[in-house]
């Protein structure tokens, strides 16, 4: 059962415009996400994080949203740049029950020069 | 370089055998995470150890087992192999075993079961 879900696979954008990725969960009592990327070859590593106390984080052209009834957040790049070509996953976690990551599948970004 | 290290970086073995993935966290991390990602799949979540005891178990089959030792390293045992065990393998630490930590992964293990 995929708690996370990451419905677009692909997502092309030319440089300087905005990159939108979206995340949706199934698990209400998720309260901690995180966005991380990955380039072929590598690992993921770690973008930006939200507590579900907040509906917005920001670090520099990154910006994670939350939208709680919903389940859903959304990470933009504002503006995109080549090397942000990479996958991105999205992860969630319910704090008071540990720390498993639940990961959606990925979303592979490639911005057009 | 993420301060994790896993190794074996590529291994090709055949059904039926048995492999050992190893995994040294980053410095001053005391949990550790194994993650199964197939194709087109996103990371299945393993298993977790903090500070040498088991936090917290997924997906695991039976087949599989890992263990943390005392200096902090972590080694995930790969049973009775299949095809579909085909998958790459990551190790991620972090500092606390639970709270909003962030995990650090390492570069993966590509397993190919033939």
């Amino acid at each position: 059962d995929q708690q996370v879900k990451q419905n677009s696979p692909s997502l092309s954008v030319q440089e300087g415009r905005i990159s939108i990725l979206n995340c949706d969960y199934t698990n209400s009592m998720f309260d901690y996400f995180l966005w991380y990327k990955k380039y072929p070859a590598e690992g993921p590593t770690f973008l930006i994080s939200i507590s579900s106390i907040k509906d917005k984080n920001e670090d520099g052209r990154f910006t994670v949203f939350l939208n709680k009834s919903a389940k859903h957040l959304s990470l933009h790049i504002v503006p995109s740049q080549p090397g942000d070509s990479a996958v991105y996953f999205c992860a969630a976690s319910a704090l008071r029950t540990g720390n498993q990551f639940y990961f959606g599948t990925g979303t592979s970004l490639t911005v057009i020069p | 370089d993420s301060g994790v290290t896993q190794t074996p970086k590529h291994l090709i073995t055949a059904t039926g055998q048995r492999v050992t993935l190893r995994c040294s966290p980053r410095s001053g991390d005391l949990s550790v995470y194994w993650y199964q990602q197939s194709l087109d799949q996103g990371l299945q979540f393993l298993i977790q150890y903090y500070n040498g005891e088991e936090r917290a178990k997924g997906n695991i089959l039976e087949r599989f087992s890992a263990q943390q030792f005392p200096d902090l390293h972590s080694e995930l045992n790969l049973s009775s192999l299949e095809l579909g065990d085909s998958a790459l393998y990551f190790c991620a630490s972090s500092v606390g075993g639970s709270g909003a930590n962030v995990l650090t992964f390492g570069a993966g293990s590509r397993l190919t079961v033939l």
